[in-house]
């Protein structure tokens, strides 16, 4: 079956420490989203790729990296700089880099200070 | 730079009767999106109308859209307690990204 896989579903970050969330896709899709999401609110954009060796700032992208080396790999690192990086953590895909699709996403990874 | 709001932020309906949700937003779209969201799980996507249409269905479900209104409404008809979940709208923008509101929260009640 063909879908978005991320991993761990649960993160545990030290003070001072870098973590990478893990998000892979088996649908062929071009494009990829990274998205926080805190209690209660909605989806925040932090970085999207819409081609392999490519990737553009979402609105919340201080504190946070990533890289798109292979088309199926995005994965997202959580730099110490991120002072709040308490949240629900969500990938997701979409066939071409256009807002007109319906985008494909992971079951997420959450991600908590020690 | 939230372009949906849903209202109401929350709703509970008893099982069987219909559940309306609204999403209002700010500028022009070319289309506009209805997720689902079960309780810590990634979203569903539901439905997508076109800024040409102005209902679609599918299933129990109903969207409308009023371009002139700027707003759009989800109806879920004859409701079961599986379609207890949080619900977003989503509009594309001009550099053809996604951007979600912050969503209704619909409880069944048995």
């Amino acid at each position: 079956d063909g879908g978005i896989t991320q991993s761990p579903k649960y993160l545990f970050r030290k003070e001072g420490q870098n973590v990478t969330l893990s998000c892979e896709q088996n649908l062929n899709h071009d494009a990829m989203y990274w998205y926080r999401q805190d209690p209660g609110q909605g989806l925040r954009l932090i970085y999207y790729s819409q081609i392999v060796n490519d990737f553009q700032k979402g609105d919340i992208a201080e504190g946070y990296s990533v890289s798109r080396e292979k088309k199926e790999s995005f994965p997202l690192t959580v730099t110490s700089a991120q002072k709040n990086p308490t949240a629900f953590y969500l990938c997701a895909s979409i066939i071409t880099g256009k807002g007109n699709q319906p985008q494909h996403f992971g079951d997420g990874t959450r991600l908590s200070i020690l | 730079s939230q372009q949906g709001e849903e209202d109401p932020q929350a709703l509970s309906i008893q099982e069987g009767e219909n559940a309306t949700m609204n999403c209002s937003y700010k500028t022009s779209i070319n289309n506009l999106q209805w997720y689902r969201q079960n309780s810590g799980r990634g979203l569903v996507h539901l439905i997508l109308i076109r800024s040409n249409e102005r209902e679609k269905h599918s299933g129990r479900l109903r969207v409308t859209l009023d371009t002139s209104k700027k707003s759009s409404s989800l109806l879920i008809t004859a409701s079961r307690a599986a379609d207890t979940a949080s619900y977003f709208c989503a509009t594309d923008d001009r550099d053809d990204k996604i951007i979600f509101g912050k969503g209704t929260r619909l409880h069944i009640l048995p």
